[in-house]
């Protein structure tokens, strides 16, 4: 049973690009949160899905960031325009329907550098 | 919302001792406390966990202590060995959803 996929591991994009990061959960896990870690920095969380649904953005930023998750596909992280302080990596966590509270299983992440 | 503090940032013990950190959390709803070992560059892995029905859990040479009353909760890695060394976080849930709140992190170094 493979892991929590995220895909690309590390992005390089200059400001007022975009970027797109990718996560595909768990096998059998229907939900799906998404993190930010800043350097030397503890994981801040910013956005918790389920399938065609965001159940808590709480986290995101209002501007520049948006998520999805699809019902066929990997949730997906977007950033447009992307400035120096979004450099961080970007963590995916997912588990499965009625799990008990807490068991998240992450990604390796994806680390986005912004020139 | 749920707020988590972790001391100490840093520690350093002698290969053999014993480590502590400890974590404090508001949320008296809160009855999930996972405890993540984050390696360098990689993605943080789940060590040990305890639920708010339980007092302490034991797992080989890691145990996590729970006070519910005082709100705080403590790693303890007995006979640390060089492989332990790490960035510790602990981690607390919001009421019954999934959504974890961390801590800022514990840097252990084991020295031989």
């Amino acid at each position: 049973n493979a892991g929590v996929m995220q895909n690309p591991r590390h992005l390089v994009r200059r400001r007022g690009q975009e970027a797109r990061l990718r996560c595909s959960p768990m096998k059998g896990h229907s939900h799906v949160y998404w993190y930010r870690q800043l350097p030397e920095e503890g994981l801040k969380f910013m956005v918790y899905l389920q399938k065609e649904n965001i159940i808590d953005e709480s986290g995101m930023p209002k501007e520049r960031f948006s998520a999805e998750f699809p019902k066929e596909g990997p949730s997906i992280l977007r950033i447009q325009q992307v400035v120096r302080g979004d450099s961080a990596a970007y963590f995916c966590a997912s588990s499965p329907e009625g799990s008990k509270a807490g068991e998240l299983f992450f990604g390796e992440g994806s680390r986005l550098t912004v020139l | 919302g749920e707020n988590v503090e972790q001391h100490p940032s840093t520690l350093s013990v002698q290969e053999g001792d014993s480590a502590v950190i400890k974590c404090t959390y508001s949320d008296s709803a809160s009855n999930y406390f996972p405890w993540y070992k984050q390696e360098l560059g990689k993605r943080p892995q789940l060590i040990i966990d305890i639920r708010s029905n339980v007092g302490e859990k034991k797992d080989q040479r890691i145990a996590v202590t729970l006070n519910k009353t005082a709100k705080h909760f403590s790693l303890h890695i007995t006979e640390t060995q060089p492989e332990d060394s790490a960035v510790y976080f602990c981690a607390a849930n919001t009421g019954t959803a999934s959504k974890l709140t961390f801590g800022t992190g514990t840097r252990l170094q084991v020295t031989l």
